[in-house]
């Protein structure tokens, strides 16, 4: 299976808040996990990625979590800007040396001041 | 400036015209892709190459043809065989770092049926 479950589909998050979207996948090759961060009209940028060796990485106030037994991983966006209003997407490969990343659907995040 | 540019920005089809979407990377990177992006559908794989001369079908290929003559250049051509052309597409390009490869994406080209 190459699925990756996103959800939740949409999300409504207070300034200050905290966000958090979750993705599940089937595939146990799967070696590496982005997030990308998409603003409408534009291209999705890289926001921070994950090998399964580690349970969580931080990156200001963006932290994945990971959890291998559970084939489950999740982002976090700690103090919620109106700024961070944006589609956000996980992804998962193989890994190094595989060409292929398979997307979850993606989750619009608002931030409401 | 380093970076992938995607041509035009948007492009309209007439019924049965083939059309063709530009992606020019300067990042000198080995790999290339082509994504179709439909709302509450995530991005689709439709081509990728990981060499000049050489490209791979993706999930969703039947309707469209590429060509990866040039390291720096992938273009997407949409035929008329593609019976339902619209979409955004996006083009990326990815390189290896730290050991996790990592993929770039243009701008995007939205495509219209008239």
């Amino acid at each position: 299976q190459q699925q990756v479950k996103q959800s939740p589909q949409s999300l409504i998050v207070q300034k200050g808040g905290i966000s958090i979207i979750n993705c599940a996948y089937e595939n146990t090759a799967f070696d590496y996990f982005p997030w990308y961060q998409q603003f409408p009209g534009k291209g999705p940028a890289l926001l921070i990625a994950i090998r399964p060796d580690v349970s969580e990485k931080k990156e200001g106030r963006f932290t994945i979590s990971f959890n291998k037994s559970a084939k489950q991983f999740s982002l976090h966006i700690m103090d919620s800007q109106p700024g961070d209003s944006a589609t956000y997407f996980c992804a998962a490969s193989p890994g190094a040396g595989s060409y292929q990343l398979t997307f979850g659907k993606g989750t619009k995040l608002s931030v409401i001041p | 400036d380093g970076g992938i540019t995607q041509s035009p920005k948007y492009l309209f089809r007439k019924e049965g015209q083939n059309v063709t979407l530009s992606c020019e990377q300067n990042l000198n990177h080995d790999a290339m892709y082509w994504y179709r992006q439909d709302p509450g559908q995530g991005l689709r794989l439709i081509y990728y190459s990981q060499i000049v001369n050489d490209f791979q079908k993706g999930d969703i290929a039947e309707g469209y043809s590429v060509s990866r003559e040039k390291k720096e250049s992938f273009p997407l051509t949409v035929t008329s065989a593609q019976k339902n052309p619209t979409a955004f597409y996006l083009c990326a390009s990815s390189t290896v770092l730290s050991g996790e490869e990592t993929q770039y994406f243009g701008p995007g080209t939205r495509l219209l049926v008239l």
